[in-house]
């Protein structure tokens, strides 16, 4: 079993929906989280970063991380065709150990 | 600007030719590390190097070495490539020993055929 686990997708919403993006993970150890966004041949390009249970909201988007429950979420409020790309979440235990979800596709349909 | 940069962006080898795939930073990170990316598999981790002067295998290390030239640069090469080494390669940076996120190249695109 991965120690992070994140749904594929892919994901198609009008523009405008509301998107809702999540990741489980297995150990508790994990303590900070971190949402990536990555375009078509591109690099991951750090979205949101959190550490703390609760939510975190940058504009449009908004980490919610629930340590009870080992589940991470990223909501997009009126979502655009510009953000449409995959989305990768992250965590660290300690230091210099990152673990990754396979990313979840998102298009956005005007 | 600041940021990660790989070279080359695109490659096509033959099977058993070799390649080295740069990467610089100009973050004044210590550590950085080399993934790969392929569908369904999402970021596996190559190798990585807290400082200078030192590398560690990641979960993938096979058929791939690495070289920590100095702070700001750190190259990955393939001795013999082979077709399951098709991939996209990924640099990243972070800053070491602390809990702050890493930061990506834009990647290399190599196809060995």
């Amino acid at each position: 079993q991965k120690e992070v686990e994140q749904d594929p997708g892919p994901l198609s919403v009008p523009e405008g929906a509301i998107v809702s993006l999540n990741c489980t993970y297995s150990n508790s150890a994990f303590q900070y989280f971190m949402w990536y966004r990555q375009y078509s041949r591109k690099g991951p390009e750090l979205l949101m970063y959190t550490y703390s249970s609760g939510n975190k909201e940058d504009g449009r988007f908004t980490a919610q991380v629930d340590k009870s429950s080992k589940y991470i979420s990223l909501f997009i409020r009126d979502s655009q065709p510009s953000d449409s790309a995959t989305y990768l979440c992250a965590m660290i235990k300690t230091g210099n150990q990152f673990y990754f979800g396979t990313g979840t596709s998102l298009t956005v349909i005007p | 600007n600041a940021g990660v940069t790989q070279t080359p962006k695109f490659q096509v080898l033959k099977t058993g030719q070799s390649m080295t795939l740069q990467c610089a930073q100009d973050m004044n990170h210590n550590s950085m590390y080399w993934y790969r990316q392929d569908p369904g598999m999402g970021l596996r981790l190559i190798y990585y190097s807290a400082s200078e002067g030192t590398t560690d295998k990641g979960e993938v290390p096979n058929g791939y070495n690495v070289s920590r030239l100095n702070k700001r640069e750190f190259s990955l090469r393939l001795e013999s490539a082979a077709p399951s080494q098709t991939s996209v390669y990924f640099c990243a940076t972070h800053r070491t020993g602390t809990d702050q996120p890493q930061h990506f190249g834009d990647g290399t695109r190599l196809s060995i055929l």
